[in-house]
C-alpha cells in the first residue's frame, strides 16, 4: 500500500556517507512536509527528521534531510555501527483515493 | 516524560475482533494538541498507518481498514483503544500506539509521531 518508494537496502563502511531516497508524488511529498523515522532492531520507530530537514533534540547532526519536488533524501554522514537500522520516510497525502498518511517502503542500512 | 503502553491479547482467532488499549502516562489524552494514533507492522514488513482519534472523539481511518476499525478514547482512564473486526492472518502484526501532532504552514501539512509505545505482537491464528 506504500506510495512512497525507497530502496530496500543501503550500506557503507564506518565513516562513509550513505544517502537514502524517498520518491512520492505531488499529493504527498510534493505538497507536504516529509518526516524520517529510524527503527533499530526490535524497537519502535523513532523520529529522526521532521519538516523535511529539522532534527529533534538529541539527534546527531550526522543525520540530515532534504526535499526537492516529489522526492526527499536522508543522508547519514560519518556512518557508525549504531546507525544500522531500518529507515522510513513518511508524509501526509492529500489524495482522496488512498490513506491520508503514508509511510515509505523502508530501507535497511547495513554498516559493513 | 510521556510514555505509551499497549495492552491486549497476543492471540486472536480468525473472524474475531482484535482489541488493544494504549495507556498514556506523563501526558493527557484530553490535550487539544495531539492525535492519538495506531500504526501496525507485519513481521518483516513496513509500517502501515491505521488511524487516529482526537480528544473530542473525531477520528480518521485508513480507507483500506475503515470498514473494520474503531478507535475510541477514554479520558477518565487516560487511554485510547483500537478495535479491528473480522481479522484474518493478514492482520498479524506488531501494533504500535503513538502520539501524533499536526503542523500546518499555509497549505503545507505535516503529521508525525513524537512518542511511541513499545509495540505488541498480535497473532491471528486458530
Amino acid at each position: 500500500q506504500s506510495v512512497l518508494t525507497q530502496p530496500p537496502s543501503a550500506s557503507g563502511t564506518p565513516g562513509q556517507r550513505v544517502t537514502i531516497s524517498c520518491s512520492g508524488s505531488s499529493s504527498n511529498i510534493g505538497s507536504n512536509y516529509v518526516y524520517w523515522y529510524q527503527q533499530l532492531p526490535g524497537t519502535a520507530p523513532k523520529l529522526l527528521i521532521y519538516r523535511n530537514n529539522q532534527r529533534p533534540s538529541g539527534v546527531p547532526d550526522r543525520f540530515s534531510g532534504s526535499k526537492s519536488g516529489t522526492s526527499a533524501s536522508l543522508a547519514i554522514s560519518g556512518l557508525r555501527s549504531e546507525d544500522e537500522a531500518d529507515y522510513y520516510c513518511a508524509a501526509w497525502d492529500d489524495s482522496l483515493s488512498g490513506p491520508p498518511y503514508v509511510f515509505g517502503t523502508g530501507t535497511k542500512v547495513t554498516v559493513l | 516524560q510521556v510514555q505509551l503502553q499497549e495492552s491486549g491479547p497476543g492471540l486472536v482467532k480468525p473472524s474475531e475482533t482484535l482489541s488493544l488499549t494504549c495507556t498514556v502516562s506523563g501526558g493527557s489524552v484530553s490535550s487539544g494538541s495531539y492525535y492519538w494514533s495506531w500504526i501496525r507492522q507485519p513481521p518483516g514488513k513496513g509500517l502501515e498507518w491505521i488511524g487516529y482519534i482526537y480528544y473530542s472523539g473525531s477520528t480518521n481511518y485508513n480507507p483500506s481498514l475503515k470498514s473494520r476499525v474503531t478507535i475510541s478514547v477514554d479520558t477518565s482512564k487516560n487511554q485510547f483503544s483500537l478495535k479491528l473486526s473480522s481479522v484474518t492472518a493478514a492482520d498479524t502484526a506488531v501494533y504500535y500506539c503513538a502520539r501524533g501532532l499536526f503542523t500546518i504552514f499555509g497549505v503545507v501539512r505535516g503529521y508525525y509521531f513524537d512518542y511511541w509505545g513499545q509495540g505488541t505482537l498480535v497473532t491471528v491464528s486458530s
